[in-house]
């Protein structure tokens, strides 16, 4: 059953403390991407990454980090320099060539 | 600035009726433009793109328009049933041809039956 999926699916951190959001999938797509949503909002784009080994900033980068060790996986990070890291998060792949997006189920994060 | 607009407010008709969401834009030139579906606490899921040199694109009851004079797309259900009750998003390439589309807020869609 090819997918993107995401874990957990709810999450709770108290402030100051560093989080990892998992995102793994076995589409064998190159390309991968972490957006943040709030309610009202459209979807920011975090980090994407277009290759193995390599990633770029999105918009609201800040306060976040990413790897990409291997194709299949794409954790994030949200750090404590995070100022409002409550918010549902959420990882897409693309094949390459394509434009087309799949996204993951989501993480809702809750920082208290 | 550039901006994505989508109806803030939420679109309710009838079923069996066609609805119609709107997504304009200024101050792009997109070379496509995608509708995605998303339900509550789930990821959005691809429905259509369309490119900048097609008029319109269909598949099954979905109809997706692209006026890149107007700057505006429209997408269309027709017999809309209960279980199109979503949010739909618009979204589009603001950087030539790239892979990063930016998304609208999106439009919430509730047919009743």
């Amino acid at each position: 059953d090819g997918g993107i999926t995401q874990s957990p699916k709810y999450l709770f951190r108290k402030e100051g403390q560093n989080v990892t959001l998992s995102c793994e999938q076995n589409l064998n797509h190159d390309a991968m991407y972490w957006y943040r949503q709030d309610p009202g909002q459209g979807l920011r784009l975090i980090y994407y990454s277009q290759i193995v080994n390599d990633f770029q900033k999105g918009d609201i980068a800040e306060g976040y980090s990413v790897s990409r060790e291997k194709k299949e996986s794409f954790p994030l990070t949200v750090t404590s320099a995070q100022k409002n890291p409550t918010a549902f998060y959420l990882c897409a792949s693309r094949a390459s060539g394509a434009y087309e997006q799949y996204f993951g189920p989501g993480t809702r994060l809750t920082v208290t | 600035s550039q901006k994505i607009e989508q109806n803030s407010e939420a679109l309710n008709i009838q079923e069996g009726k066609t609805a119609t969401l709107t997504c304009n834009y200024t101050n792009y030139s997109p070379a496509y433009l995608q509708w995605y579906r998303q339900d509550p606490g789930r990821g959005p899921v691809f429905l259509l793109l369309i490119r900048e040199n097609e008029k319109e694109k269909r598949k099954e009851r979905l109809k997706v328009t692209f006026d890149t004079t107007l700057k505006q797309s429209l997408f269309h259900i027709t017999a809309s049933q209960p279980a199109d009750s979503a949010t739909y998003l618009c979204a589009l390439d603001t950087s030539g041809g790239s892979y990063i589309p930016t998304f609208g807020r999106g439009t919430s869609l509730i047919v009743h039956p």
